[in-house]
C-alpha cells in the first residue's frame, strides 16, 4: 500500500522559534496533501489543504501566517509553525491523496510540544 | 451541531462480545463514509469503507443509511487487540476532504 513519512515524529522547540515538519510520499505522487491537528481527547481537525503548486487553502480559524504551508512536489509537503506557543503543542498529522483520488493514507503524526 | 458525531464511549466489553458502534452525520449530501481505527499516540488507520448495501470484513460490518443519516460498524467476537478508539470519517464532497467524528473509543478486557 501507498506509505507516507514524517518527519520528526517528535520535537520539543522554545516558545517564539519556529518548527517545520515534512510530509512525503515514499511511493506514489500526490497532488494533494492534508495538514491535520489533534489535541488530547479530540478527533482528528482539518487545518488546511496543500495543493502542489499552488497555495494551500486554510480551514477556518487557522491563520495562514502562522502555519505556512509549501507543497513544492508532488512527493512533499511541508507545514512551518512559526513563532510557536505552548497552545501549538499538539499532535501534526498529514495525509495523501492516493494515485487512484480515492483514499488518504496517513502519515504516522509528528508530536509537537512547545515550552 | 457537529458535523459528524459519535458517542464517545468508553465502551468496556469482554472477551468474544459483540459491540455496535454509531455515527450521525449532518450533511445530506455527502458521498464517502468510512470507519478508521486509531491506537493511542497514532495516526488513523482505514478499517472499511462504508456502502449503502452494507459491507463486511471479516468480523467487521458496516452499514449506511442515507435516509437517516446514519453509519453502523458492528465488531463480532471482540479481540483484545479491537482496543482502540474507533473514528467515523464522511467525505463531503469530491475535494476529499475528511471531517472526523471525535470518535468511540472501545476497551476490550479479558
Amino acid at each position: 500500500g501507498a506509505v507516507v513519512s514524517q518527519h520528526p515524529s517528535r520535537v520539543i522547540c522554545k516558545s517564539g522559534t519556529s518548527v517545520k515538519i515534512e510530509c512525503r510520499s515514499l511511493d506514489f505522487q500526490a497532488t494533494t496533501m492534508f495538514w491535520y491537528r489533534q489535541f488530547p481527547k479530540q478527533s482528528l481537525m482539518l487545518m488546511a489543504t496543500s495543493n502542489e503548486g499552488s497555495k494551500a487553502t486554510y480551514e477556518q480559524g487557522v491563520e495562514k501566517d502562522k502555519f505556512l504551508i509549501n507543497h513544492a512536489s508532488l512527493t512533499l509537503s511541508t507545514l512551518t509553525v512559526t513563532s510557536a506557543h505552548p497552545e501549538d503543542s499538539s499532535f501534526y498529522i498529514c495525509s495523501a491523496v492516493g494515485l487512484a483520488g480515492d483514499l488518504q493514507y496517513f502519515g504516522p503524526g509528528t508530536r509537537l510540544t512547545v515550552t | 451541531r457537529k458535523e459528524v458525531e459519535q458517542d464517545p464511549g468508553p465502551f468496556n466489553v469482554p472477551e468474544g462480545a459483540t459491540v455496535a458502534f454509531n455515527c450521525t452525520y449532518s450533511n445530506s449530501a455527502s458521498q464517502s463514509f468510512f470507519w478508521y481505527r486509531q491506537d493511542c499516540r497514532k495516526e488513523p488507520k482505514l478499517l472499511m469503507s462504508v456502502y449503502s448495501s452494507g459491507n463486511e470484513d471479516g468480523r467487521f460490518t458496516a452499514q449506511l443509511n442515507r435516509a437517516s443519516q446514519y453509519i453502523s460498524l458492528l465488531i463480532r467476537d471482540s479481540k483484545l487487540s479491537d482496543s482502540a478508539t474507533y473514528l467515523c470519517v464522511v467525505n463531503m464532497d469530491s475535494s476529499y476532504k475528511l471531517i472526523f467524528g471525535s470518535g468511540t473509543r472501545l476497551l476490550v478486557r479479558p
